[in-house]
C-alpha cells in the first residue's frame, strides 16, 4: 500500500544544516511536500516539488528527490532556533485521490 | 499568515456532549480537508470535500459528522466521542481537490480536543 516514512527525530548544533529524510512507496506520485508544524500550531506549507524535478531551492531550504530511491529530503541550511518544529513529508498518490503523510521528524536544535 | 481559520482553538467535552468544530478559509479555494493528528500516529485524512460534495469519507466512525454548507466554511459535527478521540483536528483547503493543476493544501492552525 502507500506509505510514508520519516525518522521520529533529528538534533543539530545551531549554525549547522539539518538533513530530513523521507521514503515514500508509490513510485507513480506526482507532487511531494514538506510541511512544517511548531508546537500549538497547524501546519504550514514550506515547500513542495513535482516529481520531474531532482532539486528545488528556495532560501535556506533545499529539496532532493531521488526517484529511482523513491528519497525525498529537505536540507535546512545554517538552522536556527526558529526551526526547531517537526516537519513532515507528504506526496500525493497516483491516483490523485489523496496526500500521505509521515509520521513526522522533530527536528531539534543545540546551542 | 494563514488564510484558514479554525474555532474554537481548544475544546474540552463530555462524551454524551454534542459539540461542532468550524473551518473557515479566506482563499477562494474549492476543496477542504479535515485530518486527525493524535499523538506518535501519522496525520490521518477523515473527509474531503470538493465544491461542497463529499468525495472522499476514509471510514470515520459516524460519531463525526462533517458539513460543508459553501466553498468557505466546513464544519465538523461531534457527538458521544470517547476519550481516544481527543487529539488535534486540523482543517486544510486548497484550490483544486487532489489531483488538480493547484491542489497543495493549506491548514489551519487546528483544534486540541479533549474528550473526558
Amino acid at each position: 500500500g502507500e506509505d510514508v516514512e520519516q525518522s521520529l527525530f533529528l538534533s543539530v548544533r545551531e549554525g549547522d544544516s539539518s538533513v530530513i529524510n523521507c521514503t515514500y512507496t508509490d513510485s507513480s506520485s506526482t507532487y511531494l511536500y514538506w510541511y512544517k508544524q511548531e508546537p500549538g500550531a497547524g501546519l504550514q506549507l514550506l515547500t513542495y516539488i513535482f516529481s520531474n524535478m531532482d532539486m528545488k531551492q528556495d532560501q535556506r531550504l533545499t529539496v532532493l528527490l531521488n526517484k529511482k530511491d523513491k528519497h525525498l529530503s529537505l536540507r535546512i541550511a545554517d538552522t536556527q532556533t526558529g526551526d526547531s518544529a517537526i516537519y513532515f513529508c507528504a506526496e500525493m498518490t497516483s491516483s490523485a485521490s489523496k496526500i500521505i503523510f509521515g509520521s513526522g521528524t522533530r527536528l531539534s536544535i543545540r546551542p | 499568515e494563514t488564510g484558514v481559520t479554525q474555532t474554537p482553538r481548544h475544546l474540552v467535552m463530555g462524551m454524551t456532549n454534542k459539540k461542532s468544530l468550524k473551518c473557515e478559509q479566506h482563499l477562494g479555494h474549492n476543496a477542504m480537508y479535515w485530518y486527525k493528528q493524535s499523538a506518535k500516529k501519522p496525520l490521518e485524512l477523515m473527509f474531503v470535500y470538493s465544491l461542497e460534495e463529499r468525495v472522499e469519507n476514509n471510514s470515520v466512525p459516524s460519531r463525526f459528522s462533517p458539513e460543508c454548507p459553501n466553498s468557505s466554511h466546513l464544519f465538523l459535527h461531534l457527538h458521544t466521542l470517547q476519550p481516544e478521540d481527543s487529539a488535534l483536528y486540523l482543517c486544510a483547503s486548497s484550490q483544486d481537490p487532489p489531483g488538480g493543476t493547484t491542489d497543495t493544501q493549506y491548514f489551519g492552525p487546528g483544534t486540541r480536543l479533549t474528550v473526558l
